[in-house]
């Protein structure tokens, strides 16, 4: 069975570019987690989707962040414009359940703003 | 709130040496589970184990074990003769009854570096 899948693995963009992240869950899993990962730090929780819906986005920067996963599949989640200071590791994870004790993370996309 | 501190940033260890990493955990809630993830140079977040409140038992898993302490709030983590393919970075992380275990809160994480 495939894992989650992330893409781009990396990314390295000029500061004011816009960015987006691909993110495939595990098939059947309808709930899907963006988290960002700073260097040497853990993952914390920016949005969690149960199906389409956006159930927990109180961590995202919605001034530039946005997300969205249509269809209750794959995700993408933006930022427009990026900052210096939004480098970092983007991680998906999917469960099927409605609770992250289950949940399986993907590779992440680094993230590199110049 | 919850929070989990992991103090050990980085540790070194010559292989087949034993280790273990530390996490202390704090909530206010009475149901919740504690987990490690494994993170190696590859990024991906690989499950190690998975704890709840009520299951204070240790567990050995082959070179793998886990001490869980309510009494302290610690979910201690031991290789034991460790090999150069257990360098990673380990985290601990909870989640919590209050919040319905719908995220996981982690700790900073340990870099572990064995060496041949």
């Amino acid at each position: 069975e495939a894992g989650v899948v992330q893409s781009p693995r990396y990314k390295i963009i000029e500061k004011k570019q816009p960015v987006a992240f691909w993110c495939n869950p595990i098939s059947g899993h309808n709930t899907l987690y963006w988290y960002r990962q700073n260097l040497g730090q853990g993952p914390e929780l920016l949005i969690r989707y149960e199906n389409e819906e956006a159930v927990d986005d109180s961590q995202l920067p919605k001034d530039r962040f946005s997300a969205e996963r249509l269809k209750g599949v794959d995700s993408t989640l933006k930022i427009q414009p990026a900052e210096l200071g939004d480098s970092a590791v983007y991680l998906c994870a999917s469960s099927l359940g409605s609770t992250a004790t289950e949940a399986f993370f993907g590779q992440g996309t680094r993230l590199t703003v110049v | 709130a919850q929070k989990v501190t992991q103090a050990q940033t980085e540790i070194s260890v010559v292989e087949k040496e034993d280790v273990t990493l530390d996490c202390v955990y704090e909530t206010r809630d009475t149901t919740y589970y504690l987990f490690w993830y494994k993170q190696p140079p590859s990024g991906e977040l690989v499950f190690l184990i998975r704890r709840n409140s009520f299951d204070e038992q240790n567990e050995i898993s082959g070179r793998y074990s886990w001490n869980f302490q309510k009494s302290t709030s610690s979910f201690n983590f031991t290789i034991t003769a460790s090999q150069v393919v257990d360098s990673a970075v380990y985290f601990c992380a909870l989640s919590g009854g209050n919040t319905g275990f719908q995220k996981l809160v982690f700790g900073t994480g340990t870099r572990l570096l064995v060496s041949p």
